[in-house]
């Protein structure tokens, strides 16, 4: 059973450019979380979606958004890139979202803005 | 407003001793607790979680307690190993619409097991 894919693995960006990043599920579950972990905030929610609809929101700015196919694959795009997204970018999946059945991650894109 | 926290950055343990990993939480909606253990370059990995309806929760060698009148919990690893050496993450959650896929986590201690 493949795991969470998450592409690309490493990214570098200019300052003021736009990102996005690409996660593909476990066959099977339908929500989708993002994280974003640096070495001062630690790992925050960035936002979860479910059946294509955005449900949870973290508290980062609208620069950050994401979307989901129906097939459940997701992406995330960062626009107006800043020297402190520079981060590890964390994608989650679940079948439903309840945090009970567990998430499991992928193994991140490191991004890096220059 | 860090809701959960582990105030020890590190811990060094020998090979074959315990490990307790300790982690506290302000949230009293928080019901629901899990342990992910990262290497670099890697995903977190799920390990071990607990309900707020329990006060221990075992898996092997690694045994979850949850106190909560004091809002902590722990992770013990016994027997350690070296293989265990990694990053380990306390997160937590609450039940409810507004937490969908919403986990919270801790800073992160990182194990060192020493052969």
């Amino acid at each position: 059973k493949a795991g969470v894919t998450q592409t690309p693995r490493y990214l570098i960006k200019t300052r003021g450019q736009q990102v996005t990043l690409s996660c593909s599920p476990i066959s099977g579950h339908r929500s989708v979380s993002w994280y974003q972990q640096t070495p001062g905030q630690g790992l925050q929610f960035l936002f979860e979606y479910f059946s294509e609809t955005q449900r949870n929101k973290g508290n980062f700015p609208g620069r950050f958004s994401g979307r989901q196919f129906s097939n459940s694959r997701s992406e995330m795009n960062v626009s107006t890139l800043e020297l402190g997204d520079s981060a590890l970018y964390l994608c989650a999946s679940s079948p439903s979202g309840d945090t009970t059945y567990g998430y499991t991650f992928g193994s991140g894109t490191r991004l890096t803005v220059v | 407003d860090q809701q959960v926290k582990q105030n020890s950055p590190s811990l060094s343990v020998q090979e074959g001793r315990i490990s307790i990993l300790n982690c506290d939480y302000t949230n009293s909606m928080f019901d629901y607790f899990l342990w992910y253990k990262k290497y670099p370059a890697e995903g977190p990995t799920f390990l071990i979680s607990i309900s707020s309806i329990k006060d221990k929760n075992e898996d092997g060698r690694f045994t979850v307690f949850l106190n909560k009148s004091a809002k902590h919990l722990s992770l013990h690893i016994v027997p350690s190993q070296p293989g265990d050496s990694a990053v380990y993450f306390c997160a937590a959650s609450a039940s409810g619409g507004t937490s969908y896929g919403k986990l919270t986590f801790g800073q992160g201690t990182i194990l060192t097991v020493h052969p």
